[in-house]
């Protein structure tokens, strides 16, 4: 049972908007603590989307966004693309633990 | 480019002790958080616990204290991740991370796997 709850799977049209949720306690998210979130394509190693509740790395396109309010945040595909399909994580810190930790994954199908 | 180079995939029995490795770059190794995460097979990612090579500061998820050893290397900028007794339940591949708070840099995982 992970801190942080996902959805088990989402899936979407190419072209349409998704949103992944991501839902934490009063320990974590609740608490402040910022969310990042991970694409897993499958077969590799995972990648870092969104770092502190909403900021892109150099080189992730605009069309991932994240925002967090109260006790969740989520992510937000647009313009869905095949390239898309993967498994999506979010993370965060828990202050009860004093560990990362990470949501049980979403997995994205592009239909 | 910068990247995180990890060891080889294991075959291991029950029992047996385990050194994976990581290898950071030279130039910044000791100026940033490395880590380790565990993906199960068909699982999702856990954090196992992360190092500061410039202090040896050392934390762990209370799901794997005393489980593994972490530790690094600053003369070839390294870091490990150790088991003492391999368990079936520790095949999983183990990625190498670098950060604290959040990893933005993977290495491409170490498979181990653990059968009799």
């Amino acid at each position: 049972q992970s801190v942080l709850t996902q959805p088990p799977s989402v899936s979407g049209a190419p072209g349409q908007r998704v949103i992944i949720s991501c839902t934490g306690s009063s320990s974590n998210i609740g608490a402040g603590s910022d969310v990042n979130w991970y694409q897993q394509l499958p077969g590799t190693a995972p990648k870092l989307l969104i770092y502190g509740d909403r900021n892109r790395p150099s080189g992730v396109p605009d069309r991932f966004s994240a925002s967090k309010s109260g006790t969740s945040a989520s992510l937000a595909i647009s313009g869905l693309q095949a390239e898309d399909e993967a498994d999506y994580y979010c993370q965060s810190y828990d202050r009860l633990s004093g560990s990362r930790v990470f949501g049980g994954g979403t997995k994205l199908t592009v239909l | 480019e910068v990247q995180l180079v990890q060891s080889g995939a294991e075959v291991k029995k029950p029992g047996e002790s385990l050194k994976i490795s990581c290898k950071g770059s030279e130039y910044s190794f000791t100026t940033y958080w490395f880590g380790w995460v565990r993906q199960r097979p068909g699982r999702g990612l856990e954090w196992m616990g992360l190092i500061y090579p410039g202090d040896s500061d050392t934390r762990y998820s209370p799901s794997f204290q005393g489980q593994v050893t972490i530790s690094a290397d600053t003369s070839i900028s390294t870091a490990y991740l150790q088991w003492n007794s391999l368990k079936a339940s520790d095949t999983a591949i183990y990625y190498c991370v670098r950060g604290n708070w959040y990893f933005d840099l993977w290495g491409r995982g170490t498979l181990v796997t653990v059968s009799s």
